[in-house]
Order: structure tokens, then sequence, then C-alpha cells
């Protein structure tokens, strides 16, 4: 069974940085591909980025300038960090397992094991 | 960028089939995934690759995408799918999600 936890700081200050850690178990990091989405308060789901352990990823132009994912092997885990927060990044932050795929000629990712996810609040 | 639009709400009797729908252009050329989250939860796939269903979720759960439309239906509807749901594509290397849909089991 695979799962996976969110761990951090629940409080951030602005213009500080968000680090995240996202423990696996029940899966190998090696595989697969990880994501990061975010949910505000009441709001929907935004996708940050993914990652695989050989540092290939790709984020949302929104957070590209901001956001760096990486995958520690040794530990099992995924990280996220999101550098000079504000208030609009309060969330609820889920890591994700997800599959990055060709078919028909066209890529296609999605997530298919989350997190119970973790709420950071920036202030 | 890409867009997905999803009615904000729909409501069904229990029993009956619920159909959500999500609008993109060109939709019906990519893949579509479906999530469901109950209050308080993490979301949990439900459909992906438009009509594929994961080993842990009810039969009555089933996709379709096509042209500028996916859709998700729920035949049988019970007072335990009562949630938001959420159909995500992927575009120009990008996961794009739908607002999302609240149904409401009467």
């Amino acid at each position: 069974q695979v799962q996976l936890q969110e761990s951090g700081p629940e409080l951030v200050k602005p213009s500080e940085t968000l680090s995240l850690t996202c423990s696996v178990s029940g899966a190998s990091t090696s595989v697969y591909y990880w994501s990061w989405i975010r949910q505000s308060s009441g709001k929907g789901l935004e996708w940050l980025g993914f990652t695989d352990y050989s540092a290939n990823s790709i984020y949302n132009p929104s957070f590209k300038s901001r956001v760096t994912m990486s995958v520690d092997l040794s530990k099992n885990q995924v990280s996220l960090k999101l550098t000079s927060v504000n208030a609009a990044d309060t969330a609820v932050y889920y890591c994700a397992r997800g599959w990055y795929q060709m078919l028909r000629g066209n890529y296609y990712h999605y997530m298919d094991v989350w997190g119970k996810g973790t709420t950071v609040t920036v202030s | 960028s890409y867009e997905l639009t999803q009615p904000p709400s729909v409501s069904v009797s229990p029993g009956q089939t619920a159909s959500i729908t999500c609008f993109g252009d060109k939709l019906g050329d990519k893949y579509t995934f479906w999530y469901q989250q109950r209050p308080d939860q993490s979301p949990v796939l439900v459909i992906y690759q438009n009509d594929k269903r994961p080993s842990m979720i009810p039969e009555r759960f089933s996709g379709s995408n096509s042209g500028n439309t996916a859709t998700l239906t729920i035949s049988g509807t019970q007072a335990m799918d009562e949630a938001d749901y959420y159909c995500q594509a992927f575009w120009d290397s990008s996961v794009v999600f739908g607002g999302g849909t609240k149904l409401t089991v009467l």
C-alpha cells in the first residue's frame, strides 16, 4: 500500500522560503514522477510541478522562478521549496505520485496516489 | 493558457445518474483524468485516460471524452459520492485542472 506523508513548518513568514518534505512508503522514489499540488481554502486545485529522481522536472510557469523540487533516494523522500512567499501562498500542499507517459503522440501526466496534505500559512 | 470549464454544481437524487462535464478546446484530442475530493479529504483518482477506472473505484464511475467535452458519469449515485470532482488534462507541458464541480446527492 503506497502512502505519502507531507511534513514541514505550518507557519512561514512573508518573503521567506517554504520547505516541505513528502515521505514515501510502499513505493520507490526512483520510479514514477512526483508532483506537488496546492489548494487554497475553499478553492480548487493548483499544480506546482513534478520531478523525478534524476531531476527531470517540469514546473508550472506561474511558479517557475520560485519553485524547486527534488528527490532524495536515500530517504525515499520528495521535497518542495517555494521562495519569496506571500499570503497568497497560504494553502494545503499535497504531494502525489504521478505518471508521465507518451501515448498517441502526446505526453500526459496525472497523479494516482495523493498524500493527506499539510496546511501552510504565510503570516 | 489552456482552460477547463466545469459547472460549479450538480445535483442528483440517490440511485439516479449524475453527469459532470468538463469543457476545453479540442479536449477530445487529449487524455482527461477525474479526481474525487470528499470534504476535508485529499483528492482520489477515479478515472484516468478518459475512461479507465483504478482498481479500487466502483464500477458505477465511468468516463468519456469527445470533441470539446469530457464527461464523468456516476450511475446509481450513492450518498457517499457527494464530493467535489475535478477534471484534469495535460497541455503545453502543464497540468491543468478544471475549477471543480460540487456534486450534491439530495
